[in-house]
């Protein structure tokens, strides 16, 4: 079975420019979760999906982070404009659904760097 | 306030000894995940408890859930260099994921 995918891999960018990071969840799986984790730091929860609705985008910065998952499959997270505090890996993961039993599978990250 | 607090933040070992790291939490746990984490890649899987009590092993891992289901520990045996890596415990404490994460604990394991 195919993990999650995630591209790009590494993304170096100026400050005040616009990015936008891939990810194709495990098939069949409804839940769709971005995480961001800054150096040295857990991962922090931006945006969860249950198939193209958005469940919780309580911690997203909404005045320049914005996500989608048009089809309840493939999901794009944007940041417009970057800030040098956005240098991070942003993970993807999935969940068959969103119960407390539910195991969370993670793709590999986009790491990047504002400069 | 943080919710998951790790211990130790990192730890060196040497090859073959064994290790214990912890995971407290300031609420009840409907659910702890256990995952390893290499440098500057996703985190693997590697286990998950629920219940009270419980303990699951995987080769030479071991992760347990307290009476209270407010703390965890994970234990290595007999640790290997393949070992090494980031550990992060995720806590589910809603009852309806996404994770909480602790901070890490930094393993590194010498010959």
């Amino acid at each position: 079975e195919a993990g999650v995918a995630q591209s790009p891999r590494y993304k170096i960018i100026e400050k005040r420019q616009s990015v936008a990071f891939w990810c194709n969840p495990i098939s069949g799986h409804a839940t769709l979760y971005w995480y961001q984790q800054i150096l040295g730091q857990g991962p922090k929860l931006l945006i969860q999906f249950q198939n193209n609705g958005v469940v919780d985008d309580s911690q997203l910065p909404k005045d320049r982070f914005s996500a989608e998952r048009l089809k309840g499959v493939d999901s794009t997270l944007k940041i417009q404009p970057a800030k040098l505090e956005d240098s991070a890996v942003y993970l993807c993961a999935s969940s068959t659904h969103s119960g407390s039993s539910d195991t969370q599978y993670f793709g590999p990250g986009t790491r990047l760097t504002v400069l | 306030s943080q919710e998951l607090e790790q211990s130790p933040q990192s730890l060196i070992v040497q090859e073959g000894k064994n290790l214990t790291i912890n995971c407290t939490s300031s609420k009840t746990l409907y659910g702890l995940y256990w995952y390893k984490q290499k440098y500057g890649e996703g985190l693997i899987f590697l286990m998950m408890l629920q219940k009270g009590g419980e303990e699951k092993s995987h080769e030479k891992i071991t992760a347990k859930l307290d009476e209270k289901k407010q703390q965890s520990s994970l234990h290595i045996t007999a640790s290997q260099p393949s070992h090494a890596g980031i550990y992060l415990c995720g806590a589910d404490t809603s009852g309806n994921t996404p994770l909480v994460f602790g901070k890490g604990t930094r393993l590194s394991v010498i010959a």
